[in-house]
């Protein structure tokens, strides 16, 4: 079983719907829990920090984490055609241990 | 957020010679720094772990004397792809730790893209 994983599955969705996307893990040990947004040739951007459970709100965008399940989402409200990228979720244990990644959804906001 | 900047970003090189990219934070201070690979369509792999004032430590694969990297201060590490060939062509992303304890994260540079000929 992968530490991280993510359906990769293109998502296309029309313009003004909800993006929803989750990832699960299964490394207990992680408490930061992150979502990175990444544009064609582009590094990716952070756009969304959780530590340990809980839900977070930054606009349109909401992260929740679920360590008892294992589980973590990104909500998109509202999508625009400028949210199309590829969306990647990332988490650690902290200190020196390194990310671990989910390999990314690639979403299509349709005008 | 923080800024994390890359150079070049985008170069293109003959086979054999040294590239070198730089990594930089731009407003805060990165004991530690990381360098990734990506492929097209794919997630970010990472090479290596870049500590300030000591050595890398390489993750299992990555040739150590083909990918020297160097961070000589809190704000720059430096990743220099040694007699490149064409099979080192790729987008190569630095990022940086910033914060401590439950604000601890990870910022991303812009990436590099090298072309080997």
């Amino acid at each position: 079983q992968k530490e991280v994983e993510q359906d990769p599955g293109p998502l296309s969705v029309p313009e003004g719907a909800i993006v929803s996307l989750n990832c699960t893990y299964s490394n207990s040990a992680f408490q930061y829990f992150m979502w990175y947004r990444q544009y064609s040739r582009k590094g990716p951007e952070l756009l969304m920090y959780t530590y340990s459970s809980g839900n977070k709100e930054d606009g349109r965008f909401t992260a929740q984490v679920d360590k008892s399940s294992k589980y973590i989402s990104l909500f998109i409200r509202d999508s625009q055609p400028s949210d199309s990228a590829t969306y990647l979720c990332a988490m650690s244990a902290g200190g020196n241990n390194r990310l671990a990644f989910g390999k990314g959804n690639q979403v299509v906001v349709i005008p | 957020g923080a800024v994390v900047s890359q150079h070049p970003s985008r170069v293109i090189c003959k086979s054999g010679t040294s590239v070198k990219i730089e990594c930089r934070s731009l407003d805060f201070q990165a004991t530690t720094m990381f360098w990734y690979r990506q492929f097209p369509k794919q997630s970010l792999m990472l090479m290596a772990t870049s500590n300030e004032g000591s050595k890398a430590t390489y993750e299992q694969g990555v040739e150590k004397d083909k990918f020297l990297i160097n961070h000589a201060s809190l704000t720059l590490s430096t990743l220099t792809v040694t007699s490149a060939h064409p099979e080192d062509s790729s987008f190569y992303i630095c990022s940086a730790r910033d914060g401590v304890g439950a604000s601890e994260t990870q910022y991303f540079g812009p990436g590099t893209r090298l072309l080997v000929l």
